[in-house]
């Protein structure tokens, strides 16, 4: 069974600091998505990462896939209270395509 | 339609009774999930839908939940004699065969 764990599981920092989660797995992904949450909404994608070692940036938001493809990192420079939420990361296995999900990351960010 | 569809919004039912949920995916999305998730908690996977393969179940709590997903596009999760724990917020996503999940805005069920 493919397992993704985050940490941490819960942050909260004041706004200006910068942050890193992350996302690690013994098993290899295709690739690595990670979402946002707001309350009362569903998820929303952020970003797909695919290939081994790759970076995406999304404005303060930093998105590194391991060389190995087994572990991801999301790093947000000086935080804003705009970014609190739940953070998930999701890998889609090799076989079948199912997205395997983390628990997720509850981020707040204080003013 | 534009994005994925969930009804009702709101449910609120009595301890005992049977609920129904509807999921509207994309159009032309091949792949369906249904999670469940508590309050301040991660995603939950019930069960999972891709073409006409065999539905991964694996993630159903109990024999009171059971899904359908018909000519691959609608789909409806079914709890049946409903109880306080099941009280949660369920959410759906759909997404093309390897592609990205895309959400609706969930179904909260409140069992009093």
């Amino acid at each position: 069974t493919q397992l993704l764990e985050q940490s941490p599981q819960f942050l909260s920092i004041q706004e200006g600091e910068n942050l890193t989660v992350y996302c690690n797995s013994s098993s290899v992904f295709s690739s690595l998505q990670w979402y946002r949450q707001e309350p009362g909404e569903g998820p929303v994608l952020l970003v797909t990462v695919v290939t081994g070692g790759e970076v995406k940036k999304l404005k303060r938001l930093t998105f590194q896939f391991g060389d190995a493809r087994k572990d991801s990192s999301l790093h947000i420079t000086a935080a804003q209270p705009g970014d609190t939420g739940l953070y998930l990361c999701a890998g889609e296995g090799l076989q079948g395509g199912k997205l395997i999900f983390g628990q997720g990351t509850e981020l707040s960010v204080k003013p | 339609g534009a994005g994925v569809s969930q009804s009702p919004s709101n449910k609120v039912t009595e301890k005992g009774k049977d609920v129904e949920l509807r999921c509207d995916p994309i159009s032309g999305h091949t792949a369906l999930y249904w999670y469940r998730q508590s309050l301040g908690q991660g995603l939950e996977f019930l069960i999972y839908f891709q073409g006409n393969s065999a539905p991964d179940k694996s993630g159903l709590p109990s024999d009171r939940f059971s899904a359908e997903r018909t000519g691959g596009s609608v789909s409806t999760l079914t709890i049946q004699r409903t109880q306080q724990e099941d009280s949660a917020v369920y959410l759906c996503a759909s997404s093309s065969y390897r592609g990205p999940a895309f959400f609706g805005q969930g179904t909260r069920l409140t069992v009093v």
